[in-house]
């Protein structure tokens, strides 16, 4: 029962190099969203999902790209990395359906030098 | 746009005491509010949820929230705590089911025997 997961859980990146942050869901959950959690300021939308093909923008997108090509999976990309990107990023999944509950990931620390 | 306030960013109790968390919110109409627990290094756990009906809602762990809209509050309390408890508390309200969640800062509870 693997729920949300994450990949990797941890990973350094230089200023200007790019990654993929990976997210996978076996839930067959249509909404799916990413966060960052930084220090004083609990976490924060990044970008969501409320089904394959379509994603759109949260708080804070500036720096992050998304697709989601299949129900299952929705990963997060930086392009170019900056230090101010440095935060823990956490995937989640819920039905959409009102009276559920969003499961989350158990995270991924990015550190970017 | 909606917000989120939890006035405690740590709280020390005692094993055994009781436990009330704060957590105020902002938004325009009749909101779904949540409470969500990170232990150290972990993901989010969600401990209760209020979406209409009855104000007090019971959650898992021994936990309760009770939603006050006269005074825009979802404070979190528990009767008597356990070390396990020790943990990051998050409040966080949505316009719709569990979708694009807005967080507060969070509480840092702390447990002393």
């Amino acid at each position: 029962n693997a729920g949300v997961t994450q990949t990797p859980k941890f990973q350094v990146l230089k200023t200007g190099q790019s990654m993929t942050l990976q997210c996978a869901q076996d839930m067959n959950h249509e909404y799916m969203s990413w966060y960052r959690q930084d220090p004083g300021m609990g976490l924060r939308l990044i970008h969501y999902s409320v089904g394959a093909g379509i994603t759109d923008q949260g708080e804070v997108p500036n720096g992050y790209n998304v697709s989601r090509s299949t129900t299952e999976d929705f990963p997060l990309r930086l392009l170019s990395a900056a230090p101010s990107q440095t935060s823990v990023y956490f995937c989640a999944s819920s039905t959409g359906q009102v009276n559920t509950e969003a499961f989350f990931g158990q995270g991924t620390r990015l550190t970017v030098v | 746009a909606q917000s989120v306030t939890q006035p405690d960013i740590h709280i020390t109790v005692s094993e055994g005491a009781s436990l009330e968390l704060r957590c105020n919110y902002s938004y325009g109409a009749t909101p779904y509010l949540f409470w969500y627990v990170q232990s150290p290094g972990q993901g989010l756990q969600l401990l209760l949820k209020y979406f209409s009906g009855d104000t007090l809602v019971q959650g898992i762990k021994g936990f309760e929230a009770e939603f006050k809209r006269s005074q825009s509050s979802f404070n979190l309390r528990k009767p008597s705590v356990h070390w396990s408890d020790a943990a990051e508390y998050f409040c966080a309200v949505s316009p719709f089911g569990n979708e694009k969640l807005t967080f507060g800062t969070g509480t840092r509870l702390t447990i002393i025997p």
